[in-house]
């Protein structure tokens, strides 16, 4: 059965730093497109960035620069880096599998980015 | 840059009856590239469709997509009080470039 645990979330000064991971079980990451999708508090979705089987990175225009999205595949966990985090990136963060849709979602971890 | 307008934007519907959800694509997009998500309230998004017309494995036969070009549609029948959630259409672009509409917010009486 494929499963999507998120961790990492909490409470964030603006331009601090966090790091999300996402653990997976049931299937090797490394053989699936992996992503991020956020969600701000009671609005819609918006994908974050993906990374490929190939290994390649893509991101959102508002986070590059920012984020980085990685994987350790020994260990199948999904991380995404946070750097230099501001008050728009509060939201529910989620891991999915996927291309061109997302099949499986975790159940997110909360991001707030507040002084 | 591709935009998803999804209407109405609430639906207000009885059980047992039937709803129409639409997306509007601002330029014509690949079928294969459109997909359609229910969010229950508390929970994670599901995918019900891929393909614009595919069910996702263990979704009921009363969900169900079509249309092409700019003008895509999610129909779900006989409409129960567990059908009540936000629902999403999602666009995969090159680039890469993910896009969801704001969502239809499906009410049940």
């Amino acid at each position: 059965e494929v499963q999507l645990v998120e961790s990492g979330g909490g409470l964030i000064q603006p331009g601090g730093s966090l790091r999300l991971s996402c653990t997976a079980s049931g299937f090797t990451i490394s053989s699936k497109y992996m992503n991020w999708v956020r969600q701000a508090p009671g609005k819609g979705l918006e994908w974050v960035s993906v990374v490929y089987t190939d290994g390649s990175t893509y991101y959102e225009d508002s986070v590059k620069g920012r984020f980085t999205i990685s994987r350790d595949n020994p260990k199948n966990i999904l991380y995404l880096e946070m750097n230099g985090l501001r008050a728009d990136d509060t939201a529910v963060y989620y891991c999915a599998t996927g291309r061109p849709s997302f099949d499986y979602w975790g159940q997110g971890t909360l991001v707030t980015v507040s002084s | 840059e591709i935009v998803l307008t999804q209407s109405p934007g609430t639906l207000s519907l009885s059980p047992g009856e039937g709803a129409t959800l639409s997306c509007r694509a601002s330029q014509t997009i690949i079928s294969t590239y459109l997909a359609w998500y229910q969010q229950k309230p508390g929970q994670s998004p599901r995918l019900l469709i891929y393909a614009a017309s595919s069910r996702a494995t263990g979704i009921p036969d009363r969900f169900s997509g079509s249309g092409s070009g700019t003008d895509f549609t999610l129909t779900i029948n006989r409409l129960k009080p567990e059908d009540v959630a936000v629902y999403y259409c999602q666009h995969y672009g090159s680039s890469p470039k993910y896009t969801f509409g704001q969502g239809t917010r499906l009410e049940i009486k």
